[in-house]
């Protein structure tokens, strides 16, 4: 089940504007991952952290794995009407994958 | 190379009827997983096959069950359906079993009716 707690549920924004959202957790996880999925579509992988304190950018989506590891955050810039989706984080910790119940981001023209 | 490919995309059975979702890994990938997936309860792990042999299970009924043959093709069986089992299926594929990066198909959304 799901121990991951991703915050916020649903954001609604202007085109333009920059967006935040983050996953927490009791657990600490070795990897943290960031997943967007496309009404009707599977989740798409973003982008991958291997390492406490690491950030790392994919376009205009940054990421960063938190010190405690125990938590993560992406943040999305000058976002633009094809950003809508639901965003997921996900942790592993060896063989277990635990999801956050995703961030839905709608966009507004 | 392909990615994930999941069939049939849509699905729509009546209680107590059984279904079989079929899901072919990305060329070379070793490990599916499947996930439920519905709106208030957001991705719940089914379980996960390697090498044919199932390495991980979650919290579902017997009623769910699986199996993944000598290609890495992976099949889901749903028996005796409850209106609750309408969902999005997603399969996903890694390498190796601790791979980090998971790679989802586009899913089969089910309808128990």
């Amino acid at each position: 089940g799901q121990q991951l707690n991703q915050s916020p549920q649903s954001m609604f924004i202007q085109e333009g504007e920059d967006v935040s959202m983050n996953c927490t957790s009791s657990s600490i996880f070795n990897t943290w991952l960031w997943y967007k999925q496309d009404p009707g579509e599977g989740p798409v992988l973003l982008i991958a952290l291997y390492k406490a304190g690491e950030l790392t950018s994919n376009g205009r989506l940054t990421a960063q794995f938190g010190i405690t590891r125990k938590d993560s955050f992406l943040n999305i810039s000058a976002s633009i009407p094809s950003d809508v989706g639901i965003y997921f984080c996900a942790g592993l910790r060896g063989n277990d994958m635990r999801f956050g119940a995703g961030t839905r981001l709608t966009v507004k023209p | 190379k392909a990615g994930v490919t999941q069939t049939p995309r849509y699905l729509i059975k009546t209680r107590g009827q059984q279904v079989t979702l079929s899901c072919s890994p990305i060329s070379g990938h070793r490990s599916v997983s499947w996930y439920q997936q519905t709106p208030g309860q957001g991705l719940q792990f089914l379980f996960e096959y390697f090498s044919e042999t199932q390495r991980n299970k979650g919290n579902f009924p017997g009623r769910f069950s699986g199996r993944q043959f000598s290609n890495s093709r992976s099949e889901m069986n749903v028996s005796t359906l409850e209106l609750g089992d309408s969902a999005l299926y997603l399969c996903a594929s890694k390498e190796g079993q601790l791979d980090e990066k998971l790679f989802f198909g586009s899913g089969t959304q089910l309808s128990v009716l």
